[in-house]
């Protein structure tokens, strides 16, 4: 079975301030790792991902993921928050064994105030 | 140009009805999928088709019923509604099923059972 955690329910910064929104997943082999963001009545939008190579993964928006085997964490950081970064966070994983689908955590959000 | 959308966005409707939420992707992609986020916007996959054939039915109860006339539609119908099946429900899309691909969403129906 894969599982994919997020922690935090809730993540307040303030805007300027370094962010980070923790994931911490447990899959059979190697990893396939995600970070989605849901914005109000929106679908989830890609914002990067994991498959193999660096672990220090840069996405959209200024947003960058750090893959850690040893930790089994893949938390999502970006250097200086934006109000706009406001929303909802999905870390999402699956096995890149044939057949699997996509596990999402339960998600974190993130509230940036001015 | 809307990658992925669904019809109607909101669904609201008696206990006991039936009804249809209808899906397009226009990125040629061979995979899409159904997902149910409840009211703490826990995210949870339903089905998967991979050109027009079934590959997931996740415990979803047989009064849900997808149908794929081309790998470009997946739409869902559901029967005898519940009050258990309001929620917001999203289509996606990917590349395949190799999983290393990330999904594209759309904005969701929100289904609303009275």
């Amino acid at each position: 079975a894969q599982s994919v955690a997020q922690p935090e329910d809730q993540v307040n910064v303030a805007e300027g301030n370094p962010l980070t929104v923790k994931c911490t997943y447990s899959v059979s082999g190697n990893p396939y790792l995600f970070w989605y963001v849901q914005y109000p009545n929106r679908g989830l939008q890609f914002l990067l991902k994991y498959i193999t190579g660096d672990n220090l993964v840069k996405g959209s928006y200024g947003f960058e993921a750090e893959f850690n085997k040893s930790q089994t964490s893949f938390h999502l950081k970006k250097p200086s928050a934006l109000v706009s970064d406001s929303a909802l966070y999905f870390c999402a994983g699956r096995s890149n064994n044939a057949g699997n689908m996509l596990t999402f955590g339960g998600g974190t959000r993130l509230m940036v105030k001015p | 140009d809307t990658a992925v959308s669904q019809t109607p966005k909101y669904l609201v409707t008696q206990m006991g009805n039936d009804k249809s939420i209808k899906c397009e992707q226009n990125l040629g992609h061979d995979t899409m999928y159904w997902y149910k986020q409840d009211s703490k916007k826990f995210l949870k996959i339903m089905f998967s088709y991979n050109n027009k054939e079934l590959i997931i039915n996740e415990t979803v109860p047989n009064r849900f019923s997808p149908k794929s006339p081309d790998k470009a539609h997946l739409n869902l119908h559901i029967n005898s509604l519940e009050l258990g099946d309001s929620a917001v429900y999203f289509c996606a899309s990917s590349q395949d099923l190799t999983g290393n691909q990330p999904q594209h969403f759309g904005d969701g129906t929100r289904l609303s059972i009275l």
